[in-house]
């Protein structure tokens, strides 16, 4: 099994549809939680850190559920500019320090 | 402006040859990253280093080496023992390597072994 789990879409929605996308993760002793985006043959850019109290940016909202190791991302009102892959991240210590691990990535297609 | 930046983008080689990627980083970060990203699969640690002239294997260390000379540079070799080379080779940085530290990514390296 894998350490974080994503469904890989890809998600096909009209512009102004709202969309959820939803990730668990298998070591509950992780305590940070990312959503990345990455374009099409670009590197990932955080999109929005995930707090335990859930947090809202513009039109995208992030949830954590840690008793089911779930986290969730809900984007609003669509834009043709959100068509990317969104990759779920959480952390995990490592030594003296925390590694990052990746979800695969959901895809995410807007259309016109 | 600061940021990471790779070289090059697009990288070809012939089977058997080792082949370094570039990673340098202007904004005074402690932490480097490599990371190897295949089709539909997320990313995975290759090495990272915490501070200068210190390094460490992430989880598919095998095949790659690493140096940290300096602080802002941080280059991948890839040897000829890495059975799978071709894929999108990503750098990153963050302030520190403690919780809660985002990661920049630099824009990648696409090598493919021929």
């Amino acid at each position: 099994r894998k350490e974080v789990e994503q469904d890989p879409g890809p998600f096909n929605v009209p512009e102004g549809a709202t969309v959820a996308f939803n990730c668990t993760y298998s070591n509950s002793a992780s305590q940070s939680f990312f959503w990345y985006r990455q374009d099409c043959r670009k590197e990932p850019k955080l999109l929005m850190s995930v707090y335990s109290s859930g947090n809202e940016d513009g039109r995208f909202t992030a949830q954590l559920n840690r008793a089911s190791q779930y986290i969730s991302l809900l984007i609003r009102d669509s834009k043709l500019s959100d068509s990317a892959t969104y990759l779920c991240v959480v952390n995990r210590r490592m030594d003296s320090s925390y590694k990052l691990i990746f979800g695969s990535g959901t895809r995410l297609l807007v259309r016109p | 402006d600061g940021g990471i930046t790779q070289s090059p983008k697009y990288l070809f080689r012939k089977e058997g040859q080792n082949v370094t990627l570039s990673c340098e980083q202007n904004l005074n970060h402690d932490a480097m990253y490599w990371y190897r990203q295949d089709p539909g699969q997320g990313l995975r640690l290759i090495y990272y280093s915490q501070i200068v002239n210190d390094f460490q294997k992430g989880d598919i260390a095998e095949g790659y080496s690493v140096s940290r000379e300096k602080k802002e540079s941080f280059p991948l070799t890839v040897t000829s023992a890495q059975k799978n080379p071709t894929a999108f080779y990503l750098c990153a940085s963050s302030r520190t390597s403690g919780l809660g530290d985002e990661q920049f990514f630099g824009p990648g390296t696409r090598l493919t072994v021929l």
